[in-house]
């Protein structure tokens, strides 16, 4: 069974840009999580979605936004790129409610650089 | 709300010796506990995790953690470590249902030949 999918693996930007990740979560799975792991700051919880709705948000700008697909796969956005957003950005799945029991499978990320 | 903290930002231990991670939690209502484990240049792999039940969990590669509910503690063990775990390892935290991860710091485990 395939696990999550993440892509580009690396992105390279410049302050002011635009960035766009991708996820396709597990097969079955209808929730996905974002996470940003910078230096210094650890994983920080960005957004979940599940079935194509925004269920929670992390303490991050409104520059950062998402969306989820019919398909359950996702778009993180990140606009007008800072320094500081430069991180690993992880995508996670898991099953929807309390079938989940809590437990998200994570891709490998999708490290963004910000020059 | 929740919160986790790692006591440890480093650990160094040598090859063979046992090893124990520690991780306090906080939180006002039950939660479910984990422990991932991330490989340099990697996304995050769950090693165990507590739902219900037993408080001893036995997870991969050898490793187990205890939960205690009075210390509000979640320690992870390794009787016999081995080079091939030299990672940083990670506690988190979530509510019962599916609601979002909280992280502890990490702490960075660093196996001596």
């Amino acid at each position: 069974e395939a696990g999550v999918t993440q892509s580009p693996t690396h992105l390279i930007k410049t302050r002011g840009q635009q960035a766009t990740l991708r996820c396709s979560p597990i097969s079955g799975h209808t929730s996905v999580y974002w996470y940003q792991q910078a230096l210094g700051l650890g994983l920080q919880f960005l957004l979940w979605y599940d079935e194509g709705e925004e269920r929670n948000r992390g303490n991050f700008p409104p520059r950062f936004s998402g969306r989820q697909f019919p398909n359950y796969s996702s778009e993180l956005n990140v606009n007008a790129l800072e320094l500081e957003d430069s991180a690993l950005y992880l995508c996670a799945s898991s099953l929807a409610g309390t079938s989940g029991m809590g437990e998200q499978f994570f891709g490998p990320g999708t490290r963004l650089t910000v020059l | 709300a929740q919160s986790v903290t790692q006591l440890d930002s480093q650990v160094p231990v040598f090859e063979e010796a046992p090893v124990e991670l520690r991780c306090n939690y906080s939180s006002s209502v039950s939660v479910y506990l984990f422990w991932y484990v991330q490989y340099p240049n990697q996304g995050l792999q769950l090693l165990l995790k507590y739902l219900s039940g037993s408080t001893l969990v036995k997870g991969i590669n050898g490793f187990e953690a205890e939960f205690n509910k009075s210390q509000t503690s979640f320690h992870l063990r390794k009787p016999s470590v081995h080079i091939s775990d030299t990672a940083e390892y990670f506690c988190a935290v979530s509510g019962q249902g599916a609601q979002k991860l909280v992280f502890g710091q990490g702490t960075r485990l660093t196996i001596n030949p």
